[in-house]
């Protein structure tokens, strides 16, 4: 069935590294991906989205990189900070049909960032 | 999120209980969420509102049933709670914009079922 996956289920990096945090999917009729970040004892917070129609968005110290080609997505953080310490989740919305407004969630890859 | 709050944050309860959880927003949002998230499965949709007259299930709604009381309220039942109901319970809502739907969290519910 349609998924969206993780490559990496966890990520250590040293303070101040740059991380990337990748997210395949496969459904090629979601036209819109939100990465989430969920710190431990906390609901999932919104860090950034993009749309089908761009290849790339930048945020503050974040960027998403989507590549359509091979249904790839990617998140990365400049200058990572021990605060950046969470759970990293990917999810798309499909666009039209009944399965639209529902996200659909990757497993979640454990970013560590050590001082 | 503070615009989005559940009741209670945790619950420990007997297998054959019946359990509520509420949810509670402030966002003036029309859609709202029930999801679970266990370790290693991620968050999975139990159930979903698009507005107060509008219910449907997601992927994992067998022994849970929801009710919309009002556009801010949304709560989530376990009419005879059983073990492998133990998870982490989150709701979210969104306000549906053209193509984009970002949902965001309440702070989760942490149930176990002994």
């Amino acid at each position: 069935g349609e998924n969206v996956g993780l490559h990496l289920p966890t990520l250590s990096v040293q303070e101040g590294d740059n991380s990337i945090i990748n997210c395949a999917y496969s459904n090629s009729a979601s036209d819109y991906f939100i990465w989430y970040k969920q710190e431990s004892g906390k609901g999932p917070q919104f860090i950034i989205d993009i749309r089908s129609n761009m290849d790339k968005r930048q945020g503050q110290r974040v960027t998403v990189l989507l590549n359509k080609t091979v249904k790839h997505l990617s998140l990365q953080i400049a200058a990572t900070q021990p605060g950046d310490s969470a759970v990293y989740f990917c999810a798309e919305n499909r666009a039209g049909g009944t399965s639209y407004g529902k996200l659909t969630f990757g497993q979640g890859t454990i970013l560590t960032v050590h001082p | 999120d503070a615009d989005v709050t559940q009741t209670p944050r945790n619950r420990i309860t007997k297998t054959g209980k019946r359990i509520m959880l509420e949810c509670s927003q402030t966002k003036g949002h029309d859609r709202m969420y029930w999801y679970r998230q266990d370790p290693g499965l991620g968050l999975r949709l139990i159930y979903y509102s698009f507005d107060v007259k509008d219910i449907n299930k997601g992927e994992i709604s067998d022994g849970y049933s929801v009710s919309r009381q009002a556009q801010a309220k949304f709560s989530l039942s376990l009419e005879s709670a059983i073990p492998n109901q133990t998870a982490l319970y989150f709701c979210a809502t969104s306000d549906f914009k053209g193509s984009a739907d970002t949902q965001y969290f309440g702070p989760g519910t942490r149930l176990t079922v002994l």
